[in-house]
């Protein structure tokens, strides 16, 4: 069974930095491509980065470019997500999630994301 | 940046009701496009990949249809356990997600 388990969400303030992880289980995680998304309180899904399976390749929404980094240790089945320079629109549950399966060339994997951790939220505010 | 347009924002049904929910891509996304239920509280649930392709345990009610730039959901007769939000996502070009529509009771 899939398992993903994200961590590292709390309350920081504006300027500031979080590093969120997400531990995998159950599939073969240094095979897949792995994504984070994000939602606002009250808002819907919005796509922040993806890294594939070799970490040679990753994407990043353009409000998120620059300031937020994604890293995998397939060693130990973990998914990373480092956020600096953090904004108050930062703010919302982040989910990392496995995707369905697919290769990255360009600008895309053609994957979409198949399983889903619980979600780990992330406050940012003085 | 390919925008993704879903309609209607809200949808008031019953149970039994035949539901159809409309994607649109800015441009064509060459049918890479999935659509997700998602719970108040949960993490979004896979429904279709590839614009038509049902993942698997979920079912058979929904179905996707579409190809170049408008898709959709249909759910052949609403049952009590699809009360939820419905999301559509390109992956053509990055990934772009649909503002969202919910189904509620009608």
């Amino acid at each position: 069974e899939v398992q993903l388990l994200e961590s590292g969400g709390g309350l920081v303030q504006p300027g500031g930095s979080l590093r969120l992880s997400c531990a995998a289980s159950g599939f073969s995680f240094s095979g897949s491509v792995m994504t984070w998304v994000r939602q606002a309180p009250g808002k819907g899904l919005e796509w922040v980065s993806t890294i594939s399976d070799s970490a040679r390749s990753t994407y990043y929404v353009e409000s998120v470019r620059g300031r937020f980094i994604i890293s995998r240790d397939n060693s130990k089945n973990t998914l990373n997500l480092r956020m600096n320079n953090l904004r108050a629109e930062d703010t919302a549950v982040y989910y990392c999630a496995k995707d369905r399966g697919g290769v990255c060339s360009g600008n895309s994997c053609h994957t979409c994301s198949q399983s889903w951790g619980q979600g780990t939220l992330v406050t940012v505010s003085s | 940046d390919i925008q993704m347009t879903q309609s209607p924002s809200t949808l008031s049904a019953s149970v039994g009701d035949r539901v159809t929910i409309t994607c649109r891509a800015s441009q064509s996304i060459n049918n890479w496009l999935a659509w997700y239920q998602q719970k108040p509280g949960k993490a979004p649930n896979l429904l279709i990949y590839k614009a038509s392709n049902l993942e698997s345990g979920v079912p058979s009610r929904f179905s996707g249809s579409g190809s170049g730039t408008e898709f959709t959901l249909t759910i052949s007769s609403l049952q009590p356990d699809d009360f939820a939000t419905y999301y559509c996502q390109q992956y053509n070009n990055y990934w772009t997600f649909g503002q969202g529509t919910k189904v509620e009771i009608k």
